[in-house]
Protein backbone atom coordinates (compact mmCIF):
# COMPACT_ATOMS: atom_id res chain seq x y z
CA UNK A 1 0.00 0.00 0.00
CA UNK A 2 0.62 3.69 0.38
CA UNK A 3 2.07 5.13 3.03
CA UNK A 4 4.31 8.36 4.28
CA UNK A 5 6.55 8.33 7.13
CA UNK A 6 7.90 11.38 8.75
CA UNK A 7 9.51 12.53 11.37
CA UNK A 8 8.27 12.86 14.64
CA UNK A 9 8.05 16.47 16.31
CA UNK A 10 7.91 18.39 17.67
CA UNK A 11 10.28 20.52 16.87
CA UNK A 12 11.54 24.15 18.39
CA UNK A 13 13.85 26.31 16.58
CA UNK A 14 15.20 29.54 17.50
CA UNK A 15 14.78 32.51 14.66
CA UNK A 16 17.10 32.15 11.50
CA UNK A 17 17.91 28.59 12.46
CA UNK A 18 18.14 25.71 9.72
CA UNK A 19 14.95 23.64 9.43
CA UNK A 20 14.66 20.05 7.77
CA UNK A 21 11.88 18.08 8.22
CA UNK A 22 12.23 13.99 7.25
CA UNK A 23 10.00 12.42 4.93
CA UNK A 24 9.80 8.87 3.35
CA UNK A 25 7.58 7.12 1.11
CA UNK A 26 6.25 3.85 0.01
CA UNK A 27 3.88 3.84 -2.98
CA UNK A 28 2.75 1.22 -5.70
CA UNK A 29 3.42 3.35 -8.93
CA UNK A 30 4.31 6.79 -9.44
CA UNK A 31 3.45 9.18 -6.88
CA UNK A 32 3.09 13.17 -6.80
CA UNK A 33 4.34 14.45 -3.87
CA UNK A 34 3.22 17.32 -1.21
CA UNK A 35 4.16 19.21 1.73
CA UNK A 36 0.88 20.52 3.37
CA UNK A 37 1.11 23.14 5.92
CA UNK A 38 -1.29 23.56 8.57
CA UNK A 39 -1.88 26.71 11.00
CA UNK A 40 -3.52 26.81 13.92
CA UNK A 41 -7.13 26.74 13.93
CA UNK A 42 -7.11 26.28 9.87
CA UNK A 43 -7.42 24.02 6.94
CA UNK A 44 -4.71 22.64 5.16
CA UNK A 45 -2.46 24.77 2.65
CA UNK A 46 -0.90 23.65 -0.39
CA UNK A 47 2.97 24.67 0.55
CA UNK A 48 5.49 22.72 -2.35
CA UNK A 49 4.65 20.38 -5.07
CA UNK A 50 6.64 17.67 -7.31
CA UNK A 51 5.70 15.50 -9.36
CA UNK A 52 8.35 13.13 -10.94
CA UNK A 53 11.85 12.43 -9.72
CA UNK A 54 14.83 15.02 -9.36
CA UNK A 55 11.49 18.02 -9.13
CA UNK A 56 12.31 20.68 -6.92
CA UNK A 57 9.76 21.99 -5.16
CA UNK A 58 9.70 25.47 -3.46
CA UNK A 59 7.43 28.26 -2.05
CA UNK A 60 7.85 31.20 1.08
CA UNK A 61 11.59 29.66 1.26
CA UNK A 62 11.24 26.22 1.98
CA UNK A 63 12.44 23.93 -0.66
CA UNK A 64 11.90 20.08 -1.01
CA UNK A 65 13.58 17.37 -3.94
CA UNK A 66 12.08 14.30 -5.51
CA UNK A 67 14.55 11.40 -4.82
CA UNK A 68 13.50 8.07 -6.11
CA UNK A 69 16.34 6.26 -5.59
CA UNK A 70 15.81 7.19 -1.65
CA UNK A 71 12.30 7.27 -1.84
CA UNK A 72 11.90 10.69 -0.08
CA UNK A 73 10.86 14.40 0.14
CA UNK A 74 12.54 16.11 3.14
CA UNK A 75 11.41 19.67 3.36
CA UNK A 76 14.23 22.72 4.46
CA UNK A 77 14.64 25.83 5.17
CA UNK A 78 17.11 27.82 5.55
CA UNK A 79 16.37 30.85 7.98
CA UNK A 80 13.03 29.92 9.43
CA UNK A 81 10.91 32.94 10.89
CA UNK A 82 8.20 32.86 13.82
CA UNK A 83 5.54 32.93 11.33
CA UNK A 84 6.62 29.72 10.12
CA UNK A 85 4.91 27.98 13.37
CA UNK A 86 2.64 25.58 11.83
CA UNK A 87 1.96 21.68 11.60
CA UNK A 88 4.13 20.42 8.44
CA UNK A 89 2.41 17.43 6.69
CA UNK A 90 4.45 15.18 4.00
CA UNK A 91 1.98 13.18 1.63
CA UNK A 92 1.80 11.47 -1.44
CA UNK A 93 -0.67 10.76 -4.15
CA UNK A 94 -1.31 8.57 -6.66
CA UNK A 95 -4.62 8.46 -8.47
CA UNK A 96 -6.92 11.26 -6.96
CA UNK A 97 -5.94 10.02 -3.06
CA UNK A 98 -3.80 11.75 -0.98
CA UNK A 99 -2.35 9.77 1.77
CA UNK A 100 -0.71 12.18 4.67
CA UNK A 101 1.86 11.74 7.45
CA UNK A 102 1.29 11.87 10.67
CA UNK A 103 2.45 15.70 10.67
CA UNK A 104 5.36 17.52 12.31
CA UNK A 105 4.41 20.21 14.95
CA UNK A 106 7.23 22.85 14.14
CA UNK A 107 7.65 26.01 16.71
CA UNK A 108 9.67 28.80 15.87
CA UNK A 109 10.71 31.14 19.35
CA UNK A 110 12.09 35.00 18.55
CA UNK B 1 -12.72 32.86 -5.18
CA UNK B 2 -13.49 32.60 -1.61
CA UNK B 3 -12.19 28.92 -1.60
CA UNK B 4 -14.08 25.64 0.29
CA UNK B 5 -16.48 26.27 2.47
CA UNK B 6 -17.57 24.30 5.05
CA UNK B 7 -19.96 24.41 7.90
CA UNK B 8 -20.61 24.75 11.01
CA UNK B 9 -16.72 25.35 12.06
CA UNK B 10 -17.80 23.97 15.32
CA UNK B 11 -20.68 21.35 16.37
CA UNK B 12 -21.05 19.88 19.50
CA UNK B 13 -23.96 17.26 20.17
CA UNK B 14 -25.15 14.27 22.36
CA UNK B 15 -24.16 10.58 21.54
CA UNK B 16 -27.16 9.22 19.42
CA UNK B 17 -27.99 12.61 17.71
CA UNK B 18 -27.46 13.24 13.96
CA UNK B 19 -24.85 15.38 12.42
CA UNK B 20 -24.75 16.83 9.62
CA UNK B 21 -21.70 18.81 7.85
CA UNK B 22 -21.96 21.16 5.08
CA UNK B 23 -19.52 21.32 2.06
CA UNK B 24 -19.00 24.09 -0.63
CA UNK B 25 -16.67 23.58 -2.78
CA UNK B 26 -14.24 25.85 -5.36
CA UNK B 27 -16.50 26.51 -8.37
CA UNK B 28 -15.01 24.43 -11.42
CA UNK B 29 -13.58 21.84 -9.29
CA UNK B 30 -15.06 18.32 -9.98
CA UNK B 31 -13.56 16.33 -7.25
CA UNK B 32 -14.62 16.71 -3.79
CA UNK B 33 -12.86 14.92 -0.77
CA UNK B 34 -14.11 14.46 2.77
CA UNK B 35 -11.02 13.82 5.21
CA UNK B 36 -11.07 13.15 9.11
CA UNK B 37 -8.25 13.96 11.48
CA UNK B 38 -7.93 12.66 14.69
CA UNK B 39 -4.65 12.81 17.05
CA UNK B 40 -4.39 8.79 17.14
CA UNK B 41 -5.04 8.18 13.35
CA UNK B 42 -3.82 11.36 11.47
CA UNK B 43 -5.97 12.50 8.41
CA UNK B 44 -7.50 9.81 7.31
CA UNK B 45 -9.83 9.71 3.39
CA UNK B 46 -12.99 8.94 4.17
CA UNK B 47 -14.79 9.35 0.90
CA UNK B 48 -14.11 11.53 -2.65
CA UNK B 49 -16.38 12.26 -4.95
CA UNK B 50 -16.00 13.08 -8.89
CA UNK B 51 -18.68 14.68 -10.74
CA UNK B 52 -20.53 14.35 -8.01
CA UNK B 53 -20.78 10.52 -8.11
CA UNK B 54 -19.33 8.48 -5.09
CA UNK B 55 -16.09 6.94 -6.20
CA UNK B 56 -14.35 5.54 -3.42
CA UNK B 57 -15.34 4.93 -0.30
CA UNK B 58 -13.63 2.65 1.82
CA UNK B 59 -12.63 5.04 4.24
CA UNK B 60 -15.72 5.27 5.57
CA UNK B 61 -15.63 3.68 9.26
CA UNK B 62 -19.24 2.66 8.86
CA UNK B 63 -22.42 2.63 8.42
CA UNK B 64 -23.34 5.46 10.50
CA UNK B 65 -21.85 8.01 8.19
CA UNK B 66 -22.69 8.39 4.74
CA UNK B 67 -22.10 10.93 2.59
CA UNK B 68 -24.12 13.10 -0.95
CA UNK B 69 -23.13 15.43 -3.02
CA UNK B 70 -26.47 16.45 -4.74
CA UNK B 71 -25.09 18.74 -6.94
CA UNK B 72 -22.03 20.27 -8.18
CA UNK B 73 -21.80 22.86 -5.15
CA UNK B 74 -22.47 21.04 -2.13
CA UNK B 75 -22.00 17.68 -0.58
CA UNK B 76 -22.93 16.57 3.01
CA UNK B 77 -21.01 14.11 5.32
CA UNK B 78 -24.11 13.05 8.11
CA UNK B 79 -23.64 10.86 10.86
CA UNK B 80 -26.30 8.73 12.28
CA UNK B 81 -26.03 7.71 15.32
CA UNK B 82 -23.26 9.81 16.32
CA UNK B 83 -20.52 8.43 19.35
CA UNK B 84 -17.95 10.19 21.19
CA UNK B 85 -15.58 7.95 19.19
CA UNK B 86 -16.30 10.36 16.34
CA UNK B 87 -15.08 13.48 17.61
CA UNK B 88 -12.63 14.82 15.63
CA UNK B 89 -11.92 17.67 12.89
CA UNK B 90 -13.39 16.74 9.44
CA UNK B 91 -12.32 18.20 6.81
CA UNK B 92 -13.39 19.26 2.91
CA UNK B 93 -11.51 19.60 0.21
CA UNK B 94 -11.97 19.94 -3.80
CA UNK B 95 -9.64 19.28 -6.98
CA UNK B 96 -9.72 20.71 -10.27
CA UNK B 97 -10.20 18.62 -13.84
CA UNK B 98 -7.93 16.15 -14.34
CA UNK B 99 -4.40 17.98 -16.38
CA UNK B 100 -4.62 20.85 -13.71
CA UNK B 101 -2.41 19.52 -11.08
CA UNK B 102 -5.11 17.71 -9.32
CA UNK B 103 -3.94 20.07 -6.11
CA UNK B 104 -6.72 19.36 -2.84
CA UNK B 105 -7.73 22.64 -1.75
CA UNK B 106 -8.81 22.08 2.06
CA UNK B 107 -11.62 24.11 4.04
CA UNK B 108 -11.05 25.34 7.61
CA UNK B 109 -12.51 22.35 8.94
CA UNK B 110 -15.63 21.61 11.26
CA UNK B 111 -14.43 20.71 14.56
CA UNK B 112 -16.84 18.12 16.32
CA UNK B 113 -17.48 17.09 19.95
CA UNK B 114 -19.69 14.73 20.34
CA UNK B 115 -20.73 13.86 24.16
Amino acid sequence: GNSVTQMEGPVTLSEEAFLTINCTYTATGYPSLFWYVQYPGEGLQLLLKATKADDKGSNKGFEATYRKETTSFHLEKGSVQVSDSAVYFCALKVDYKLSFGAGTTVTVRA
Amino acid sequence: DAGVIQSPRHEVTEMGQEVTLRCKPISGHDYLFWYRQTMMRGLELLIYFNNNVPIDDSGMPEDRFSAKMPNASFSTLKIQPSEPRDSAVYFCASSPPTGTGNIQYFGAGTRLSVL
